[in-house]
């Protein structure tokens, strides 16, 4: 079956601008996580999803930052007024809420400028 | 979840020679999982090792997990120039939460 999916693959912006990133889990799977991964440093979570619990919003590094997952599937993650420190990776995760493994997206490598 | 820290920075060896890389937690996990990441884009999961185990093996694949030390070891024999990789460990106490992930170990396997 298919896998995580994620868009767009690359976005570039100027300061400023909103930007809103995708992420379509694996069918069936009630967890969805972002993260995101600036050049050179380690993977830092952002957003969870489980089931129709409230999010865990504990990472947000910002209140420019929020997401959305709407009917338990896709995910919205909408960075507003971008600057430039927002540059990074954000890669999406999902779990099947049986067991431990996640399963990655390709990520949205973000740019701006 | 808990942060692992992963052990060396960097690695580079010949294709063919054995790669092991080290994983440091601080508190008692329930699990312990290897991670894959290849050019900086997504992670692929490689191999689960339970607290109650000690070894595991998946392919060219090992894992040891000592929990008296907090540690554990990924063994990859035999390596390949598209093992070229960075490897992230990520303790978990529990499923279904945020794993935490530190630097990793950026692999070369030079042909």
């Amino acid at each position: 079956g298919a896998g995580v999916s994620q868009s767009p693959s690359n976005k570039v912006t100027e300061k400023g601008k909103d930007v809103e990133l995708r992420c379509d889990p694996i069918s069936g799977h009630t967890a969805l996580y972002w993260y995101r991964q600036s050049l050179g440093q380690g993977l830092e979570f952002l957003i969870y999803f489980q089931g129709n619990s409230a999010p865990d919003k504990s990472g947000l590094p910002s209140d420019r930052f929020s997401a959305e997952r709407t009917g338990g599937s896709v995910s919205t993650l909408t960075i507003q007024r971008t600057q430039q420190e927002d540059s990074a990776v954000y890669l999406c995760a999902s779990s099947s809420g049986r067991g431990y493994e996640q399963f990655f997206g390709p990520g949205t490598r973000l740019t701006v400028l | 979840s808990q942060q692992g820290e992963e052990d060396p920075q960097a690695l580079s060896i010949q294709e063919g020679e054995n790669a092991t890389m080290n994983c440091s937690y601080k508190t008692s996990i329930n699990n312990l999982q290897w991670y894959r990441q290849n050019s900086g884009r997504g992670l692929v999961h490689l191999i689960l090792i339970r607290s109650n185990e000690r070894e595991k093996h998946s392919g060219r694949l090992r894992v040891t997990l000592d929990t008296s030390k907090k540690s554990s070891s990924l063994l990859i024999t035999a390596s390949r120039a598209a093992d070229t990789a960075s490897y992230f460990c990520a303790p978990s106490n529990s499923g279904n939460t945020p794993l935490v992930f530190g630097k990793g170990t950026r692999l070369s396997v030079i042909a």
